[in-house]
């Protein structure tokens, strides 16, 4: 059973860097979920794909994140300029259109802005 | 504006003793019903869900729920806590037509000996 898997689990990066999370979804499941979760807080949802087509996205990815999922399958999620308020827990999620809902999370990626 | 409060920021129980984590949500459409949690450095792992049908809902690690429409409410319980569910845990709303998952707060579940 190969879960949803998020690549690195851990980065630390100084402000105004650039930064890039993967995550890489069940193999069968054609949709894809980016959340972010701060101290404290429970996870926000900030864009979902199916297969490649980025359909929906929150107000809360402001310009300098971008999420791409190219060829339908593992999906990359982009932030250009960190900042501190940047720091937070990084979930990604997928799931089979048309079952019963469930999405599958991943482990997150956790950023440290400095 | 969809939502969901869980009005307990942390619980302390004893180990065997009885637990119940309450939520409630406002969600405009019939919703989609969900409890997660997530254990110190894990993601997230999904306890039980309510999409349709019985109001009572059995999930893993001997958890369940309840849906009380008239209260909008979805509280989790379990008859006897062990240690190693101390953990934090997330309700959560959704819906059929609106993909994304609505999180509360979350519920900090602390276990005494």
């Amino acid at each position: 059973d190969t879960g949803v898997s998020q690549d690195p689990r851990h980065k630390i990066t100084k402000r105004g860097q650039n930064v890039t999370f993967r995550c890489d979804p069940i193999s069968e499941h054609n949709r894809l979920y980016w959340y972010r979760q701060t101290l404290g807080q429970g996870p926000e949802f900030l864009t979902y794909f199916q297969n490649e087509a980025q359909l929906e996205k929150s107000r809360l990815l402001s310009d300098r994140f971008s999420a791409e999922r190219p060829k339908g399958s593992f999906s990359t999620l982009e932030i250009q300029r960190t900042e501190q308020g940047d720091s937070a827990m990084y979930l990604c999620a997928s799931r089979q259109a048309g079952e019963q809902y469930e999405q599958y999370f991943g482990p997150g990626t956790r950023l440290t802005v400095t | 504006a969809q939502s969901v409060t869980q009005p307990d920021i942390h619980i302390t129980v004893s180990e065997g003793a009885s637990l119940e984590l309450r939520c409630n949500y406002s969600y405009g459409a019939t919703p989609y019903l969900f409890w997660y949690v997530q254990s110190p450095g894990q993601g997230l792992q999904l306890l039980l869900k309510y999409f349709s049908g019985d109001t009572l809902v059995q999930g893993i690690k001997g958890f369940e729920a309840e849906f009380k429409r008239s209260q909008s409410s979805f509280n989790l319980r379990k008859p006897s806590v062990h240690w190693s569910d101390a953990a934090e845990y997330f309700c959560a709303v959704g819906a059929e037509r609106d993909d994304k998952i609505i999180f509360g707060k979350g519920t900090r579940l602390h276990i005494l000996p």
